[in-house]
C-alpha cells in the first residue's frame, strides 16, 4: 500500500519561497497508475488543489497559483516537490501530498504538514 | 470561492439517514466524475466515494454517492457517532482547468 510523507520547514518568512518534499513508498513513483498531487488547507478553512505532476514531469497547476508555483519529481529518490514563491500570510496552511488518479481519485494522502508564513 | 456549493452543516441522530448535496455546473459536475472525501478532526482527508458512486475497499456500504445533471449527493445511512466529520465533494472543472473541492459540510451526530 502506498505511503506518502511530507517534509519541509514549518515556518517561512513573507516574500520568501515555501519548499516541501513528499516521499513516496510502497509503490514506484514511476507507476503509470498515478499522478502525484499537492493540496492545502488554511486553518479552519476548506481544501484547495495546488497541482499535480506525472512521473514524466508533466504538470498541471491551479491557475490561481501558477505564476508562483513549481512542482517537480525526483524519481531516483521517490520524491516530488513543491515550491511556492513570494509567499504571504494567505499561504499559511496545512499542506498535503496525495496520489491522484484519473477523475480526481486521491486514494492515499500524507499526514499533512503545517506551514506558517510569518516574520 | 469554490464553484462547488455544499450546505455548511448537516446533522442527525444515530441510526438516521443524512444527505449532503453538492451543486456545480456543466463545466464540472455536469461533464466530469465526482468524488467525496471525509475529513475527521485533525486528520488528512480520506477518499469516500469516487467516480460518482464507487466505494473504495474498506468504506462501509452505509456511504453512497449519486449524480444527476450538475448536482451530486452523498448519503450516509445508519448514522454513527464516528461519522462526525467534514465532507467535501470534488471534481475537475473544464473551464477553470483545475480540480475543485466543494465548500465542505460539517456533519454532527446529535
Amino acid at each position: 500500500q502506498l505511503q506518502l510523507q511530507e517534509s519541509g520547514p514549518g515556518l517561512v518568512k513573507p516574500s520568501e519561497t515555501l519548499s516541501l518534499t513528499c516521499t513516496v513508498s510502497g509503490d514506484s513513483i514511476s507507476s503509470s497508475n498515478y499522478y502525484w498531487g499537492w493540496i492545502r488547507q488554511p486553518p479552519g478553512k476548506g481544501l484547495e488543489w495546488i497541482g499535480n505532476i506525472y512521473y514524466t514531469g508533466t504538470t498541471y497547476y491551479n491557475p490561481s497559483l501558477k505564476s508562483r508555483l513549481t512542482i517537480s519529481v525526483d524519481k531516483s529518490n521517490s520524491q516530488f516537490s513543491l515550491k511556492l514563491s513570494s509567499v504571504t500570510a494567505a499561504d499559511t496552511a496545512v499542506y498535503y501530498c496525495a496520489s491522484y488518479r484519473y477523475g480526481g481519485r486521491m486514494d492515499y494522502w500524507g499526514q499533512g504538514t503545517l506551514v506558517t508564513v510569518s516574520s | 470561492q469554490s464553484v462547488l456549493t455544499q450546505p455548511p452543516s448537516a446533522s442527525g441522530t444515530p441510526g438516521q439517514r443524512v444527505t449532503i448535496s453538492c451543486s456545480g455546473s456543466s463545466s464540472n459536475i455536469g461533464s466530469n466524475t465526482v468524488n467525496w472525501y471525509q475529513q475527521l478532526p485533525g486528520t488528512a482527508p480520506k477518499l469516500l466515494i469516487y467516480s460518482n458512486n464507487q466505494r473504495p475497499s474498506g468504506v462501509p456500504d452505509r456511504f453512497s454517492g449519486s449524480k444527476s445533471g450538475t448536482s451530486a449527493s452523498l448519503a450516509i445511512s445508519e448514522l454513527q457517532s464516528e461519522d462526525e466529520a467534514d465532507y467535501y465533494c470534488a471534481a475537475w472543472d473544464d473551464t477553470l482547468s483545475a480540480f475543485v473541492f466543494g465548500t465542505g459540510t460539517k456533519v454532527s451526530v446529535l
